[in-house]
């Protein structure tokens, strides 16, 4: 099975900053990789899938890059709605798994 | 507008079983593969089970290999998840998600529903 670790598991961070979460796979997955974000209560939304491709209606802020097996989440500055917990999904194998997530707080 | 609509949680058990349900509408049900993710209390994303358009292909995680079952009906569009053997660990909120469009060339799950939660406990 592949397994996702990311870094750093919580990071505070203040309005306006750049911030960048890494995600490592224990294998290559080429550009299988995508990135969620999740607001405490509220189901998962995607914001990055194929590493680097945009989901549609997600702000430009958020960019993702990598392939193989370091890829990172990019957020180019922080608006208050971006406070939330990160993930990374890998989908090269059927058995998906996701990382252990990024908690995204406020300085 | 897509909605997938969980159901069938609610508190069981060790050892009983228990059917998930998602309901799905605003989209053609039968184009896309679909999923089940759960998420323990304060804890991160698990995927669990996953399955393709035409049942044709299933896949499980090791967690829940043996014990649960995937299935779908395109008539009604509609996913499942039976659940046996049920045990503390899989007490969780619990999720299906679409995986994204063929022409997209990538299986992310770009719609969620809202879960359904399942307690496992005597």
């Amino acid at each position: 099975d592949i397994q996702m670790t990311q870094s750093p598991s919580s990071l505070s961070a203040s309005v306006g900053d750049r911030v960048t979460i890494t995600c490592r796979a224990s294998q290559s997955i080429s550009s299988y990789l995508n990135w969620y974000q999740q607001k405490p209560g509220k189901a998962p939304k995607l914001l990055i899938y194929a590493a680097s491709s945009l989901q549609s209606g997600v702000p430009s802020r958020f960019s993702g890059s990598g392939s193989g097996t370091d890829f990172t989440l990019t957020i180019s500055s922080l608006q208050p709605e971006d406070f939330a917990t990160y993930y990374c999904q890998q989908s090269y194998s059927t058995l998906y798994s996701f990382g252990q997530g990024t908690k995204l707080e406020i300085k | 507008e897509v909605q997938l609509v969980e159901s069938g949680g609610g508190l069981v058990q060790p050892g009983r079983s228990l059917r998930l349900s998602c309901a799905a509408s605003g989209f053609t049900f039968d184009d896309y593969a679909m999923h089940w993710v759960r998420q323990a209390p304060g804890k991160g994303l698990e995927w669990v089970s996953g399955i393709s358009w035409n049942s044709g292909s299933t896949g499980y995680a090791d967690s829940v290999k043996g014990r649960f079952t995937i299935s779908r009906d395109n008539a009604k569009n509609s996913l499942y998840l039976q659940m046996n053997s049920l045990r503390a660990e899989d007490t969780a909120l619990y999720y299906c998600a679409r995986t994204m469009p063929l022409y997209s060339s990538s299986s992310a799950f770009d719609y969620w529903g809202q879960g359904t939660l399942v307690t496992v406990s005597s």
